[in-house]
């Protein structure tokens, strides 16, 4: 399947602060991107759907102006968490869908995930 | 409203059983069934997709698809201890991301 990769693996940061995390897709170029989040022992929750120069389309109840998503290229999204707290700490997974490649476009690929841990 | 029901278990195995995953889904459109699996910690590894009814093997894992009852299922043959798992069923309902079921948490027992 598609490689995908995430920058960086883990981050650790004080309240308050911004933190910004990268989703490459390495093999294919990725026209549709999204963006996870997963607490503990929980299922995986759907944030936002990232296309290739437009502006993400956040799911319910995910606050756009906290969660910034970027997704200027097709092998490289971007996900900034604004003004973290203690709340945000959680996993959070990218995944790349629809693409021009050999790959099934119907199905999703997922980065190893970003440790946030927020102080 | 798109729905994936898993059973969250967790579902515990002998080694060298048969484990057998369920899943079911709501939107009867779907066309694109995925099982995928995550480790604790980890984040979900596509193992295996299915796309018509009947059975789809791959190495010790077999898919099965019925379409009519929405109805999708895994089965790891001769359970292996590294097989311990959360197993995530997903579905792709045509133009959206894909819908994922809870996770069924499968402990295989030596």
């Amino acid at each position: 399947g598609a490689v995908v990769s995430q920058h960086p693996s883990w981050v650790i940061c004080k309240s308050g602060t911004s933190v910004k995390i990268e989703c490459r897709s390495l093999d294919f170029q990725a026209t549709t991107m999204f963006w996870y989040r997963q607490f503990p022992k929980q299922s995986l929750m759907l944030m936002a759907t990232s296309n290739e120069g437009s502006k993400a389309t956040y799911e319910q109840g995910v606050e756009k102006d906290k969660f910034l998503i970027n997704h200027a290229s097709l092998t490289l999204s971007t996900l900034t968490v604004t003004s973290a707290h203690p709340e945000d700490s959680s996993f959070y997974i990218c995944s790349v869908g629809a693409g021009t490649s050999s790959f099934r476009t119907d199905t999703q690929y997922f980065g190893p995930g970003t440790r946030l841990t927020v102080l | 409203q798109k729905e994936v029901e898993q059973n969250s278990g967790p579902l515990s195995v002998p080694e060298g059983a048969i484990a057998s995953l369920n899943c079911t889904y709501s939107d009867r459109v779907s066309q694109s069934f995925f099982w995928y699996r995550q480790y604790s910690g980890k984040s979900p590894e596509l193992i295996m997709s299915i796309y018509s009814n009947g059975d789809k093997e791959d190495g010790r894992f077999t898919a099965q698809l019925n379409k009519a009852s929405q109805y999708v299922s895994l089965l790891i043959r001769d359970s292996q201890p590294s097989d311990s798992a959360t197993y995530l069923c997903a579905v792709n309902p045509g133009n959206t991301p894909l819908v994922f079921g809870k996770g069924t948490r499968l402990s295989v027992i030596a």
